[in-house]
């Protein structure tokens, strides 16, 4: 079965830095897919960003960015210039093909004035 | 740009009742899913379905879940007899298929049983 770890509970950054949050999963698929998702305080989901296994190319949005190491099943999530608005709670997600999310625990990302 | 919507965006119920938690997917998905959080835990899964039928359940999803797609754009999720530990935010989520994987969520209702 997949599993997804994130191993920081809590991170803080100031505006305008950089900050990096850590994903690892474990999976013995070859083809799938690898997600950030990104939950305010509403509690809505929002999609950050997304990464195709078979893609060697790190995914990029804007400021956010990862960084994937498939060999070593590792998804991290860089958002650089970060703004107030980027406090929420984030979450690393893998997906087989139309198949279910199997989530992580989730990072708190508080980004101080 | 089209996006989930679900309804009630909160539902207060008591113990013991039924409740109905409805969710209209993108117009052209075909993959459904819904999903619990319990406040401060993580995101997990409940159930799919595809093709007028489900296609995985979790072992959260008992007895006392069904789900349904009554017509073209509904996709409902009832909880016949609900318990306190239902109380979460229940999410619903689509994605086309066809190779466009992502899963795109509804904003939650948030179910309090009391």
């Amino acid at each position: 079965a997949q599993t997804v770890t994130q191993s920081q509970p809590e991170m803080s950054v100031q505006e305008a830095e950089t900050v990096t949050l850590s994903c690892t999963y474990d999976t013995s698929e070859n083809n799938y897919y690898l997600f950030w998702y990104k939950q305010p305080p509403s509690r809505q989901m929002i999609l950050v960003i997304r990464q195709e296994a078979y893609k060697q190319q790190n995914a990029t949005e804007n400021r956010f960015s990862v960084n994937f190491q498939k060999a070593a099943k590792s998804f991290s999530l860089k958002i650089s210039d970060s703004q107030l608005g980027d406090t929420a709670m984030y979450f690393c997600a893998f997906m087989k093909y139309t198949d279910k999310l199997i989530f992580g625990t989730g990072t708190r990302l508080q980004v101080f004035p | 740009e089209p996006e989930v919507t679900q309804t009630p965006s909160h539902q207060v119920t008591q113990m013991g009742q039924e409740v109905i938690l409805r969710c209209v997917p993108i117009s052209n998905h075909l993959y459904f899913y819904w999903y619990r959080q319990i406040l401060g835990q993580k995101v997990e899964f409940l159930v799919s379905f595809y093709n007028n039928e489900i296609s995985e359940k979790s072992e959260i999803f008992d007895d006392q879940f069904s789900v349904e797609r009554p017509d073209g754009s509904n996709f409902t999720l009832k909880i016949r007899s609900t318990k306190l530990e239902d109380s979460a935010m229940y999410f619903c989520a689509s994605i086309p298929g066809g190779g466009t994987d992502t899963q795109y969520f509804g904003p939650g209702t948030r179910l309090t049983v009391l």
